[in-house]
């Protein structure tokens, strides 16, 4: 069965720097999608970043990127430059292609400070 | 394009209960699933709907039905409600694999926070 683990359950990060959240996954899988997700306190899921697992090249998104190291079957993200708004819960999560079925992490909680 | 939308947003029921949360899907999307977040967790798949038939379904007991509509709109059903219940219900809705386009995103509400007493 496949898993996803987050290690780092809290982090904190100063406004304008950088910071790495963490996420391992186990996968018999070769064609997988990959997630992280943000929940504000508002409880909405908002997609932050996605990875294709057959795509090599490490997904970016504004100020988000990931690094995706499918043999490790690791998949970190790095947020830059920090912004107040970036504080909330952040979950990984992993999807077989042809599955409904989202497999999340335990989640995240960054704070970032002023 | 209209969101993922979910109600009620809380509500409150005693165990033994039952009850039953709506989720309209993101236009465009026929595939809906349903999962439940306990405090401080990530959420766990309950099920998952495609052109009305459940398609998927987590480790959660037969207690925990659902119905999808041909508007592709979704109910969750939980019967005989007990204290663990409580937590956070996100509908969720996408478009089906293979389609043209398809990201593999899906797309949620805002959820449904159930407590029981």
């Amino acid at each position: 069965a496949q898993t996803v683990t987050q290690s780092q359950p809290e982090m904190s990060v100063q406004e304008a720097e950088t910071v790495t959240l963490s996420c391992t996954y186990d996968t018999s899988e070769s064609d997988y999608y990959l997630f992280w997700y943000k929940q504000p306190p508002s409880r909405q899921m908002i997609l932050v970043i996605r990875q294709e697992a057959y795509k090599q090249q490490n997904a970016t998104e504004n100020r988000f990127s990931v690094n995706f190291q499918k043999a490790a079957k690791s998949f970190s993200l790095k947020i830059s430059d920090s912004q107040l708004g970036d504080a909330a819960m952040y979950f990984c999560a992993y999807r077989r292609p042809l599955e409904g079925k989202l497999i999340f992490g335990q989640g995240t909680e960054l704070s970032v400070k002023p | 394009e209209t969101g993922v939308t979910q109600s009620p947003t809380h509500l409150i029921k005693t165990r033994g209960q039952q009850v039953t949360l709506r989720c309209s899907s993101q236009s465009g999307h026929n595939t809906v699933s349903w999962y439940q977040q306990a405090l401080g967790q990530g959420p766990q798949f309950i099920f998952q709907y495609y052109r009305e038939e459940e398609n998927g379904r987590g480790n959660f007991p037969p207690r925990f039905s659902g119905l999808q509509f041909p508007n592709y709109s979704s109910e969750l059903n939980v019967n005989a409600l007990e204290l663990d219940d409580s937590a956070l219900y996100l509908c969720a809705s996408s478009s089906p694999p293979g389609l043209a386009g398809f990201s593999g995103e899906l797309f949620f509400g805002e959820g449904s926070r159930l407590t029981v007493l």
